[in-house]
């Protein structure tokens, strides 16, 4: 199984503040790696597949880069609506993994 | 556009056996849909996420392998549903159960909006 590890666990920022959330792989993903957000009370939400593919009606101000092994989140210009719950999510593997979670919260 | 939805019951009380459905709509789970798949994710109260199950159009099923032999996961396309049985539970499966959408192996590209399942005596 592969283990997905985030960093770090809580990221406190201000709205207007740039966020960069990290995802690291136990064995290489090549770029098989998603990102979703969790809003308190909602289901996930898809918003990068394949490590820097935004998905349809995803905002621009959000972007995945990385391959292999190391992957980053970064949201350029934090929107109140963006303090939520992400993680990252490997299919390089059939057995899906998730990471624990990063936890964006307001500074 | 697709859309997911689960329905099930919300308490089932210990040994018992869970099933939940999925309704789908947007896709088919049929050769006109080659490639897809829909499957079941859960998240217990304040943790994260947990693959458990998916089926694809070409009846091809995937088991989280700790879970493999309890896991049931089924399709019936004439329904546009996909059922989840999950025997012998225990209170550790509380949990919030969701069906997802997949367009590509092992993809999750949409999420229903999720079902609470509680097991308690």
């Amino acid at each position: 199984e592969i283990v997905l590890t985030q960093s770090p666990a809580t990221l406190s920022l201000s709205p207007g503040e740039r966020a960069t959330l990290s995802c690291r792989a136990s064995q290489t993903l090549s770029s098989y790696l998603a990102w979703h957000q969790q809003k308190p009370g909602q289901a996930p939400r898809l918003l990068i597949y394949d490590a820097s593919k935004r998905a349809a009606g995803v905002p621009s101000r959000f972007s995945g880069s990385g391959s292999g092994t190391d992957f980053t989140l970064t949201i350029s210009s934090l929107e109140p609506e963006d303090f939520a719950v992400y993680y990252c999510q490997q299919r390089r593997d059939w057995r899906i993994t998730f990471g624990q979670g990063t936890r964006l919260e307001i500074k | 556009q697709i859309t997911l939805k689960e329905s099930g019951p919300t308490l089932v009380k210990p040994t018992q056996t869970l099933t939940l459905t999925c309704t789908f709509s947007g896709f088919s789970l049929t050769l006109s849909s080659s490639g897809d798949g829909v499957g079941w994710i859960r998240q217990p109260p304040g943790k994260a996420l947990e693959w458990l199950a998916l089926i694809y159009w070409d009846d091809d099923t995937r088991y989280r392998p700790s879970l493999k032999d309890r896991l049931t996961i089924t399709k019936d396309t004439s329904k546009n549903q996909v059922v989840l049985t999950m025997t012998n539970m225990n209170p550790v499966d509380t949990a919030t159960y969701y069906c997802i959408y997949s367009a590509c192996p092992s993809c999750i590209n949409q999420w229903g909006q999720g079902t609470l399942v509680s097991v308690s005596s």
